[in-house]
């Protein structure tokens, strides 16, 4: 079945405690992309990946790290998180970034 | 900078009745691609529908469809015979074929859609 996983889908943690979540593809899509979505502000790209370690920031990379040493996982790494990065984080991919984009469930991240 | 704005957080249909969503956006690009996109109560995102700017004609998937209007830079999203189930959050989303910003995408803040029995 083609799709998007993430991992953890919940989590709760504490500032300045490095976190790392998980997205992984199997259908062989090129670009990656992670968003977190905040009520009323709609999804916002945090970064983006055209293709393998090849990455760009997005609108709100403030925080986050990203990798993509393999095609199919594009992790999100936040080295010390804060209060403010609590959130509901989503990755997805696509063929390229003027398809559809496939998304995974979402991740919801809790900073305490 | 380039932006989506939906000026509606909220809207309300009548079961079988059509609703029009809108959306406008800002670019100084000719050529890129939009979208919408729906995210139910499950949180889960789906396509809705996708326009090509270069295409004239307006994009239609079964009760959805858009009215673009390149020159306006509108895009609105049209849902016909409305169904409970198309109560959800839609969102309007941006991206440019080529430039700077190769691989960006950008969301509006979106409109939450309540579907009345």
């Amino acid at each position: 079945e083609a799709q998007v996983t993430q991992n953890p889908r919940y989590l709760i943690t504490v500032t300045g405690k490095k976190l790392t979540v998980t997205c992984s593809q199997n259908m062989n899509h090129e670009y990656m992309s992670w968003y977190r979505q905040d009520p009323g502000l709609g999804l916002r790209q945090i970064y983006y990946s055209m293709n393998v370690e090849v990455t760009d920031k997005g609108d709100v990379p403030e925080g986050y790290k990203v990798s993509r040493k393999e095609k199919r996982n594009f992790p999100l790494i936040l080295e010390s998180p804060s209060p403010n990065q609590t959130s509901l984080y989503f990755c997805a991919s696509s063929l390229n970034r003027a398809n559809e984009q496939f998304f995974g469930p979402g991740t919801r991240l809790t900073v305490l | 900078a380039q932006t989506v704005t939906q000026s509606q957080p909220e809207m309300s249909v009548q079961e079988a009745e059509t609703v029009t969503l809108s959306c406008t956006y800002d670019t100084s690009e000719s050529d890129y691609y939009l979208f919408w996109y729906k995210q139910p109560p499950s949180r889960q995102m789906i396509l809705v529908i996708r326009q090509e700017a270069y295409k004239q004609q307006n994009a239609t998937e079964n009760r959805f469809s858009v009215n673009f209007q390149k020159a306006a830079k509108s895009f609105s999203l049209k849902i016909s015979d409305s169904q409970l189930g198309d109560a959800a959050m839609y969102f309007c989303a941006y991206t440019p074929n080529y430039g700077g910003s190769q691989g960006n995408l950008i969301f509006g803040k979106g409109t939450k859609l309540s579907v009345k029995p």
